[in-house]
């Protein structure tokens, strides 16, 4: 597609629920990234992606959170018994190749957590 | 880790003034930088993308500069308008190719 897809636009989770986030980046970008958002501005890397093969990892938490690309299904990230702190915006962004490719970016998913 | 600050934190401006927003970042081993535009609850609009070999970069009414030995970019934006009021965030790409954001400075044009 012509953009970034990200599903759902909202989610609703208990305590303790898992909660699953897809995206599908712009067909013939390798690159995919995972970014938090909380409170108003504040953004974090959480992990990106090379085609299926994770690239940095280096902003994932380590515990409960895990994501994937598989070839041929959208990306997703997985966020196994969720805590209030965790509520956030979650944005999907793909950039096209190099270091020197701009990103663009889904519109985001809305985790909250009751 | 790269330090991204952007000042002012908010700007509040009359229709038709032309404006500077300013982001300043600690490392000078950048890919390139991003402006964006984030309307409330949407997502991220790409702006403008300054490559590190550029100066800087324009687009209708935006134009965004680069200085690595200083460490600084600015936006300017000119005849502001109405529609431009939104929260612009810039963000730099590191040698991870993960983009470094600044908390972003929240725009209103008042008509």
């Amino acid at each position: 597609g012509e953009e970034v897809a990200q599903t759902p636009k909202h989610l609703v989770r208990g305590e303790g629920q898992k909660a699953k986030l897809y995206c599908a980046p712009i067909k013939g970008h390798s690159y995919v990234f995972w970014y938090q958002q909380v409170l108003k501005n504040e953004f974090k890397f959480l992990i990106s992606f090379q085609n299926e093969n994770v690239f940095d990892e280096t902003g994932m938490p380590k515990e409960r959170f895990s994501a994937k690309c598989l070839p041929n299904s959208p990306c997703s990230l997985e966020i196994q018994a969720t805590k209030l702190e965790d509520s956030a915006v979650y944005f999907c962004a793909s950039s096209q190749s190099s270091g020197q490719d701009g990103a663009f970016f889904g519109q985001g998913t809305r985790l909250t957590v009751v | 880790k790269q330090e991204v600050t952007q000042i002012p934190a908010a700007l509040s401006v009359p229709e038709g003034e032309n404006l500077v927003l300013n982001c300043s970042f600690t490392d000078s081993a950048i890919y390139n930088l991003q402006w964006f535009r984030q309307d409330p609850g949407k997502g991220l609009t790409s702006l403008l993308l300054i490559q590190s070999s550029q100066r800087e970069q324009t687009s209708g009414r935006l134009n965004a500069s680069l200085d690595k030995s200083s460490g600084r970019s600015t936006l300017y934006i000119a005849a502001s308008q109405p529609g431009d009021s939104a929260t612009y965030l810039c963000a730099f790409k590191d040698s991870g190719y993960a983009l470094n954001f600044g908390k972003g400075t929240s725009l209103l044009v008042t008509p």
